[in-house]
């Protein structure tokens, strides 16, 4: 199984801050199927970005990610209050999906 | 709109069973793999299970293989997780999630999530 690792697990920062979040893979991740879900308290999450940097339908152009083979980013251009969430990374070039232990932005 | 409406979570003791549905609608629902991810409190997201659209074909974890079953009716646009010997460490949300293009093939990537069934196994 391929292993998703975030760093941080936890970022604190402000309103209109750049935030980057790192996901790193045991191992190379085939045509860089990679996925960033956001998840708010209690809700589900939702697809955010996939294949590494193409943006799901509606979502802010604020968000990017990029990376290929084991190491991806996430960033946030300018911290909104409504992205206060966890993220999660997950691969998806292999059944088993496995998702990263997820990453709090919090204020 | 998409939408997929868990139901069938609850408080269990450890060995019983339980079964989860998902009723969804907004797409037709024949044409697309489904899966049940889970969360346990505080923890990250795990891939429990997936179904192929109409062939029926499967995928389950390591974790919980031999004690569930995934299943699905086309006809009532239903998906269910039959879960039996049920341990604590299966407590979690369960996730009813639909992969993001029509399509047999596992496929884990996914475009819309219901709200989340709270499985619970404790004495």
């Amino acid at each position: 199984d391929i292993q998703m690792t975030q760093s941080p697990s936890t970022l604190s920062a402000s309103v209109g801050d750049r935030v980057t979040i790192t996901c790193r893979a045991s191992q190379s991740i085939n045509n860089d199927w990679l996925a960033w879900y956001q998840q708010k308290p209690g809700k589900a999450p939702k697809l955010l970005i996939h294949k590494a940097s193409t943006l799901h339908s509606g979502v802010p152009s604020r968000f990017s990610g990029s990376g290929s083979g084991t190491e991806f980013t996430l960033t946030i251009s300018s911290l909104q209050p409504d992205d206060f969430a966890t993220y999660h990374c997950q691969q998806y070039c292999t059944y088993s999906g496995t998702f990263g232990q997820g990453t709090t932005v919090e204020i | 709109e998409v939408q997929l409406m868990e139901s069938g979570g609850g408080l269990v003791q450890p060995g019983g069973s339980l079964r989860l549905s998902c009723e969804v609608s907004g797409f037709t629902f024949s044409s697309y793999a489904m899966s049940w991810v889970r969360q346990a409190p505080g923890k990250g997201l795990e891939l429990v299970s997936c179904i192929g659209g109409s062939d029926g074909g499967t995928y389950y974890a390591d974790s919980v293989k031999g004690r569930f079953t995934i299943s699905r009716d086309n006809s009532k646009n239903t998906l269910y997780l039959q879960m039996n010997s049920l341990r604590a460490e299966d407590t979690a949300e369960y996730f009813c999630v639909k992969r993001d293009y029509p399509g047999n093939t596992c496929w884990p990537l996914f475009d819309y999530w219901g709200q989340g069934a709270l499985v619970t196994v404790s004495s």
